[in-house]
């Protein structure tokens, strides 16, 4: 089993539209979790960190149910630049330690 | 901003030849990281280095060594190149004790 699962998608959604990823990890004892964005051919770079409490960003919220080890995303009134694929990062935890465990992404289309 | 460079986005080698991957950083960042990037597969850690001349293997070492001379450059040696080595390899750097890691822009590496 992967330590981090992600719906590899695509997702295709039109503009305007809500969804909603999902990411199970499989370290309980995992310590801290973060959303990554890839644009095509380029570098991932951090969206947003997520909390025990749920947090939000302008159009994106994110939430973590540690019993069920599973984190969200949610992304509102989608916009054509909101294309690219959805990385599920989780940190360490145990033998771990600080170590970022990344998810094989979800990949995001959404259309005009 | 912080930058993190890589010496080539495009290398073609032959089967048994030596790579070198260059990374460079320009923010005093102590750690710095090398992962290969597959479809399906997601980024997968190869080695990290928490400080000057100090290396941790990660999670698929094995046909890689690595260098770190110093604090800002990272280089990862494939010595002898083969085609299951054909990826996309990126490298990021962090603060210490932060979790926001930056990624360079990749080398795609193709071993024929």
């Amino acid at each position: 089993r992967k330590e981090v699962e992600q719906d590899p998608g695509p997702f295709n959604v039109p503009e305007g539209a809500t969804v909603a990823f999902n990411c199970t990890y499989s370290n309980s004892a995992s310590q801290s979790f973060f959303w990554y964005r890839q644009d095509c051919r380029k570098e991932p770079k951090l969206l947003m960190s997520v909390y025990s409490s749920g947090n939000e960003d302008g159009r994106f919220t994110a939430q973590l149910n540690r019993a069920s080890q599973y984190i969200s995303l949610l992304i509102r009134d989608s916009k054509l630049s909101d294309s690219a694929t959805y990385l599920c990062v989780v940190k360490g935890g145990g033998n771990a330690g600080n170590m970022l465990t990344f998810g094989g992404g979800t990949r995001l289309m959404v259309k005009p | 901003d912080v930058k993190v460079t890589q010496s080539s986005r495009y290398l073609v080698k032959r089967t048994g030849e030596k790579v070198f991957l260059e990374c460079v950083q320009d923010m005093d960042h102590e750690n710095m990281f090398w992962y290969r990037q597959d479809p399906g597969l997601g980024l997968r850690l190869i080695y990290f280095s928490y400080d000057v001349k100090m290396k941790e293997k990660g999670d698929i070492p094995e046909g890689y060594s690595v260098s770190r001379e110093k604090k800002e450059r990272f280089s990862l040696i494939l010595e002898s190149a083969s085609t299951n080595q054909t990826s996309m390899y990126l490298c990021a750097s962090r603060l210490a004790g932060t979790y926001e890691q930056y990624f360079g822009p990749g080398t795609r590496l193709t071993v024929t």
